[in-house]
Order: C-alpha cells, then sequence, then structure tokens
C-alpha cells in the first residue's frame, strides 16, 4: 500500500490554465505538507496543515490554494498558471506538527508551457 | 531560523568504495537532524534521523550518520557503496519553534564502475 500518494504524475498545461494536484496519506498522520522543488532540485515548503487547519503559509503567490477535506487528503490548487510554477511538487505527511520526521509522496511534475 | 549546508554539489565514487557526504546546520539549540534519498525520478525516503542519544546513528540501506555538535555536523557515510546508491542526498532540519524542516541544496553522488 503507498503511504502518501500524490495525482497526477505529470501535467503538462498551458499558461494561465487552472488545475489541481491532489494528494492522500492512509498513515494516520495529522500534518500534510506541500513542497516545491525547483530545476536545480532545491526543496521549498509551501503549506502545512494540521487536523485540517493551515498552519505554515510560505511567501507563495495566492494563485496557489491548499485545501485539506480531511486530515488524510490535502489537495493543491493553482491558477492562472505561469511558466515559473514549472516544477516538482512533493506531498508530505507526519504524525504531528511537532514530529519533524516527514514521508514523502512520489511528486508530481508540472510543466507549463 | 535553522539552514543547512551541504558543501559538495556532486561527489563520484567507485563501486565498493566508502562514501562520505557532508552536512552542516545553523541553529541555536539541538536540532533534529535528517538525511533523505532520492532517487531518479522519484520521492524522498528517509534514511536516518538524530533526535537525541547516541551521536551515531544507523540507518536504512547500510548508512550511517555522526551528530557531532562542535563542529555543527551531521555527516552522513557508507563503508561500500553500490550502483543502487548512485542519487540526490538531502540533509534537512527541524527546529522545535517554527514546525517547519529546512532542507539543503542536495548532494548528487554518482556511483562508477
Amino acid at each position: 500500500d503507498t503511504a502518501v500518494s500524490q495525482t497526477p504524475k505529470y501535467l503538462v498545461t498551458q499558461m494561465g490554465n487552472d488545475k489541481s494536484i491532489k494528494c492522500e496519506q492512509n498513515l494516520g498522520h495529522d500534518t500534510m505538507y506541500w513542497y516545491k522543488q525547483d530545476s536545480k532540485k532545491f526543496l521549498k515548503i509551501m503549506f502545512s496543515y494540521n487536523n485540517k487547519e493551515l498552519i505554515i503559509n510560505e511567501t507563495v503567490p495566492n494563485r496557489f490554494s491548499p485545501k485539506s477535506p480531511d486530515k488524510a487528503h490535502l489537495n493543491l490548487h493553482i491558477n492562472s498558471l505561469e511558466l515559473g510554477d514549472s516544477a516538482v511538487y512533493f506531498c508530505a505527511s507526519s504524525l504531528g506538527l511537532a514530529t519533524y520526521e516527514q514521508y514523502f509522496g512520489p511528486g508530481t511534475r508540472l510543466t507549463v508551457t | 531560523a535553522q539552514s543547512v549546508t551541504q558543501p559538495d554539489i556532486h561527489i563520484t565514487v567507485s563501486e565498493g568504495a566508502s562514501l562520505e557526504l557532508r552536512c552542516n546546520y545553523s541553529y541555536g539549540a539541538t536540532p533534529y537532524l535528517f538525511w533523505y534519498v532520492q532517487s531518479p525520478g522519484q520521492g524522498l525516503q528517509l534514511l536516518l534521523k538524530y533526535f537525541s542519544g547516541d551521536t551515531l546513528v544507523q540507518g536504512i540501506k547500510g548508512f550511517e550518520a555522526e551528530f557531532k555538535r562542535s563542529q555543527s555536523s551531521f555527516n552522513l557515510r557508507k563503508p561500500s557503496v553500490h550502483w543502487s546508491d548512485a542519487a540526490e542526498y538531502f540533509c534537512a532540519v527541524g527546529a522545535s519553534d517554527d514546525y517547519k524542516l529546512s532542507f539543503g541544496a542536495g548532494t548528487t553522488v554518482t556511483v562508477r564502475a
């Protein structure tokens, strides 16, 4: 069983479109995260949720909106996609806020043309 | 805020040789330290972690790391590398006051036959 899953794995779209990436974890964790990995492989946290509550909201354009319908799911919606949004987006989860051991999904490679 | 430096961008090692990857962190208190590995096209997998106690920690795939407070370091080692160890390695630090993991820029390991 996949612990942290993301869909889709690849996403190719045009500038200006709106797209969503879904994430689900079956580990029973309370905390979930979104990271962006740029072309130089640098990982930067974007958001974290704990029990459906937004905890971390880094300096991310407000075109990015996370949504957590329940603590096992954290989706990322992106409006008006730009070329600079091209990256790999990783979802992760941890047992709780203060447990820093995070488990990562396989990533979604977003390409904006 | 905490930060992580991985001084080596790229390391090439022969199969069967030993490997050491360097990681230095900046944080005022005792940090939570992690090493993750990312194989091509994959998500991040946790290799090992240090929270407290014994400063030499064992991880999966034959890796170990040593926490040295005096040097603010958490270097990763493997006595004998296998071709399957070719990957990107990330050191990460968590601080107790902001619920975030900060990642280093990563070290790419190439294994030659």
